[in-house]
């Protein structure tokens, strides 16, 4: 199966540190998207940043960052000067050239004070 | 522009029941993709639906169905509702086939199923 690990399932951090999120994929497929999601206890899923497994540069977004490493299958999100409303379930997933997305199991993230 | 919506936000049936889920999508998307979320399962991919066509299905029962409307805006069906039905099912939805792969999601609907 193809399968995106998520092998962080909490992790507590200091407001204004840095965090990496960790998120490595399966896959045999040369043309694939990589995703970020956060979800605060609200429900919805927000959408953070993407890359494409062919783009050349890692893609950043405002304080996120992909840390893309396409050989070890690896797509971490790094939130620099992290922030209290960044407590949220954080979400890695792919697809398949379609539109159907596979999620990670996800990584509870808790910022503090 | 407004984001996906998706009615109702919360809703309480009994097993057996049937339930409608629905979900307008962005305006201008033309697919839009259901998914399930529990605790012990995860998010789990149900169904897309791209101009009024069923593309994709994931491995759930024939209990679950979806159609998709001229207008873009979809529905999702559960009959003979059962306690594991319960969940947080959420709607996304994209510009497929424009290179812009990225799904939004909407605020998602918690079943509860009694």
């Amino acid at each position: 199966a193809q399968k995106i690990t998520q092998t962080q399932p909490g992790m507590f951090v200091q407001e204004k540190e840095a965090v990496t999120l960790d998120c490595t994929y399966d896959t045999s497929d040369p043309s694939y998207g990589l995703f970020w999601y956060k979800q605060p206890s609200s429900g919805e899923m927000i959408f953070l940043i993407y890359q494409g497994s062919y783009d050349q540069q890692n893609a950043t977004e405002g304080r996120y960052s992909l840390n893309f490493q396409k050989a070890r299958k690896s797509a971490n999100l790094v939130i620099s000067a992290s922030q209290l409303g960044d407590s949220a379930m954080y979400f890695c997933a792919r697809n398949f050239g379609n539109e159907k997305l596979t999620f990670g199991t996800g990584t509870r993230l808790t910022i503090i004070p | 522009k407004a984001g996906v919506t998706q009615t109702p936000r919360y809703l309480i049936k009994t097993r057996g029941q049937q339930v409608t889920l629905s979900c307008s999508p962005i305006s201008g998307h033309r697919s839009v993709s259901w998914y399930q979320q529990t605790p012990g399962q995860g998010l789990q991919f149900l169904f897309e639906y791209f101009s009024e066509t069923q593309r994709n299905k994931g491995n759930f029962p024939g209990r679950f169905s979806g159609r998709q409307f001229s207008n873009s805006r979809s529905e999702m069906n559960v009959s003979t509702l059962e306690l594991g039905d319960s969940a947080l099912y959420l709607c996304a939805s994209s510009l497929a086939g424009t290179g812009d792969e990225t799904q939004y999601f909407g605020p998602g609907t918690r079943l509860l199923v009694l």
